[in-house]
């Protein structure tokens, strides 16, 4: 069974500019997690959806938003793109919203913004 | 506040040696998960092990063990006879819950040497 698919594995954009990352869930897994990990440091939690709803937000700025599909893939979309977003963007699955269950992660989108 | 902990930011081992990797958290919860994560070179974190805050028993899956003490509010994991396979960067999580907001730790990055 294929895991977390994410893409594009890497790109390259220049502040100012938008950027789009995709994800798609391990199957039957109906909720997405985007995650940013900085360069030496842990991941940070972005977003959580689940059946296509937004159900937990942290504390990243309103250029970053997020929507699920009707199949339950998931995309991340970033405005205005600075420096600091340079950054691996990790997606991670599970089968509902409850914490009791392992999050199964991508191998990530990293991102340079130039 | 949530917060997780890993004050060992490098280990270096030699082959065969035993190695733990310390990790402390911050929570008013008193329903809570810990995790561990293994983040090899490709990106993807791995899971290990979960274990809920109303379980103190420690756990050994092979070569790994971890020890976990809520007085102390420390969640250890070990290698036993590490191996150059288990070079990695390791992460410790908290999930206080609802949801799947992890707080991950910085990280340790442990080099098996051969």
């Amino acid at each position: 069974d294929a895991g977390v698919t994410q893409s594009p594995t890497h790109l390259i954009k220049t502040r100012g500019q938008h950027v789009t990352l995709r994800c798609s869930p391990i199957s039957g897994h109906k909720s997405v997690s985007w995650y940013q990990q900085v360069l030496g440091q842990g991941p940070q939690f972005i977003f959580q959806y689940y059946e296509k709803e937004e159900r937990g937000r942290g504390n990243f700025p309103d250029r970053f938003s997020a929507r699920q599909f009707p199949n339950y893939s998931s995309e991340l979309n970033v405005n205005a793109l600075l420096l600091g977003d340079s950054a691996l963007y990790l997606c991670a699955s599970s089968s509902g919203t409850a914490y009791t269950g392992e999050l199964f992660f991508g191998e990530g989108s990293r991102l340079t913004v130039l | 506040a949530q917060k997780v902990t890993q004050a060992q930011t490098e280990i270096s081992v030699v082959e065969k040696e035993d190695v733990t990797l310390d990790c402390v958290y911050e929570t008013r919860d008193t329903t809570y998960y810990l995790f561990w994560y293994k983040q090899p070179p490709s990106g993807e974190l791995v899971f290990l092990i979960r274990r809920n805050s109303f379980d103190e028993q420690n756990e050994i899956s092979g070569r790994y063990s971890w020890n976990f003490q809520k007085s102390t509010s420390s969640f250890n994991f070990t290698i036993t006879a590490s191996q150059v396979v288990d070079s990695a960067v390791y992460f410790c999580a908290l999930n206080p819950g609802p949801g799947n907001q992890f707080y991950f730790g910085t990280g340790t990055s442990l080099t098996v040497i051969p």
